[in-house]
């Protein structure tokens, strides 16, 4: 089993639509939770840090489910710009180390 | 902002060429990473710093050395570049102190290398 797992999709939205993300990851030790959004041939860029209360930026929600180990992003009122993939982050305090893992995404088109 | 520059956004090498990627950040970040990105696969971690001087291997070290004697900078060197190396390189640099961090990673806008 994959440590971080997302639906690849494509998930094809019209604009205005909300749709939802999620991600399951697989270790209960996991410490700090993210989501990226990586643009066509660009770097991930940081999009919202997942809290455990749930937290909110404008269109955006994500929540955070420890119990059965799954992070939640959805948007809200899709625009055209919201057309990326959507990375998972999860990160692992270990022994001695620590670990940051990525999932391999999720695709989002939205259409006109 | 936090600013992380590569040296190359595209590099064409030929098989058994050694291969130098750099990777600068302004912030005075305690750690940097490098990573590779090929489709399916996601980002996987090649090497790790957390400071001037230290490295850790990620998950796929194999073929991959790393130099960090400044701490604004961070390379990644293929000995021997194969086509099998041929992906998207993407560094980043995260704040952190010390070996354990759950900061931001900011990432560079890549480096596209082809091995022929």
């Amino acid at each position: 089993r994959k440590e971080v797992e997302q639906d690849p999709g494509p998930f094809n939205v019209p604009e205005g639509a909300t749709v939802a993300f999620n991600c399951t990851y697989s270790n209960s030790a996991s410490q700090s939770f993210f989501w990226y959004r990586q643009d066509c041939r660009k770097e991930p860029k940081l999009l919202m840090s997942v809290y455990s209360s749930g937290n909110e930026d404008g269109r955006f929600t994500a929540q955070l489910n420890r119990a059965s180990q799954y992070i939640s992003l959805l948007i809200r009122d899709s625009k055209l710009s919201d057309s990326a993939t959507y990375l998972c982050v999860v990160t692992m305090n270990l022994p001695g180390t620590y670990k940051y893992i990525f999932g391999t995404g999720t695709r989002l088109k939205v259409l006109a | 902002d936090v600013k992380v520059t590569q040296s190359s956004r595209y590099l064409v090498k030929r098989t058994g060429e050694k291969v130098f990627l750099e990777c600068v950040q302004d912030m005075d970040h305690e750690n940097m990473f490098w990573y590779r990105q090929d489709p399916g696969l996601g980002l996987r971690l090649i090497y790790f710093s957390y400071d001037v001087k230290m490295k850790e291997k990620g998950d796929i070290p194999e073929g991959y050395s790393v130099s960090r004697e400044k701490k604004e900078r961070f390379s990644l060197i293929l000995e021997s570049a194969s086509t099998n190396q041929t992906s998207m390189y993407l560094c980043a640099s995260s704040l952190g102190a010390g070996r354990v961090s759950t900061d931001t990673q900011y990432f560079g806008p890549g480096t596209r290398l082809t091995v022929l």
